[in-house]
């Protein structure tokens, strides 16, 4: 089982939809959780991070977390062309180690 | 603003050869990191650093090693470069604490071992 799993999509939302992104974790001692968006031949940029359960909202993104089903989320709310990336969740422990999920891509189409 | 720089965008190496990848940032940050990307597989750890001259194996550390001297500086060798390391690879550094887990990403090195 992998440590953080994500489809691998396409997703692909209209202009102006909802774009729900998942993303589950194995480790139950993992502490925080973040969101990247890596354009394609880009590096992954942080947009999101999130430390306890509930949801966290920041302009049209909210992160979602809910430790005791080990569950993470990203809804892009309006969603643009300019989203179209591929979104990576990542988790970090007590301690330095940061894995990623494999990524889910994102398509949004006008 | 913050910034991550990595030494060569692009490397072409023969099988066998040493190769050194520099990553260098002035953020003052504890924390460096060596990822690979691969299409399937996403990014992978290969070591990170929380500490000058300190070292932690991440996820497939094999055929590489690691050199942190200075606090900004944290260099990844392949000691005998092989194709299977044909890869990209990303540098990154976070903070202490709880922003471990915010990366900041240098523009990565494309590397083709012939």
């Amino acid at each position: 089982q992998k440590e953080v799993e994500q489809n691998s999509g396409p997703l692909s939302v209209p202009e102006g939809a909802i774009a729900s992104l998942n993303c589950t974790y194995s480790d139950r001692g993992s502490q925080s959780f973040f969101w990247y968006r890596q354009y394609s031949g880009k590096s992954p940029e942080l947009i999101m991070s999130i430390y306890s359960n509930g949801d966290k909202e920041d302009g049209r993104f909210t992160a979602q977390l809910n430790k005791a089903s080990q569950y993470v989320s990203l809804l892009i709310r309006d969603s643009q062309p300019s989203d179209s990336a591929t979104y990576l969740c990542a988790v970090s422990g007590g301690y330095q180690k940061v894995t990623f999920g494999t990524g889910t891509k994102l398509q949004v189409i006008p | 603003d913050v910034k991550v720089t990595q030494s060569s965008r692009y490397l072409v190496k023969r099988t066998g050869e040493k190769v050194f990848l520099e990553c260098v940032q002035d953020m003052d940050h504890e924390n460096m990191f060596w990822y690979r990307q691969d299409p399937g597989l996403g990014l992978r750890l290969i070591y990170f650093s929380y500490d000058v001259k300190m070292k932690e194996k991440g996820d497939i550390p094999e055929g590489y090693s690691v050199s942190r001297e200075k606090k900004e500086r944290f260099s990844l060798i392949l000691e005998s470069a092989s194709t299977n390391q044909t890869s990209m690879y990303l540098c990154a550094s976070s903070p202490s604490g709880r922003g471990t887990g915010e990366l900041f990403f240098g523009e990565g090195s494309r590397l083709t071992v012939l």
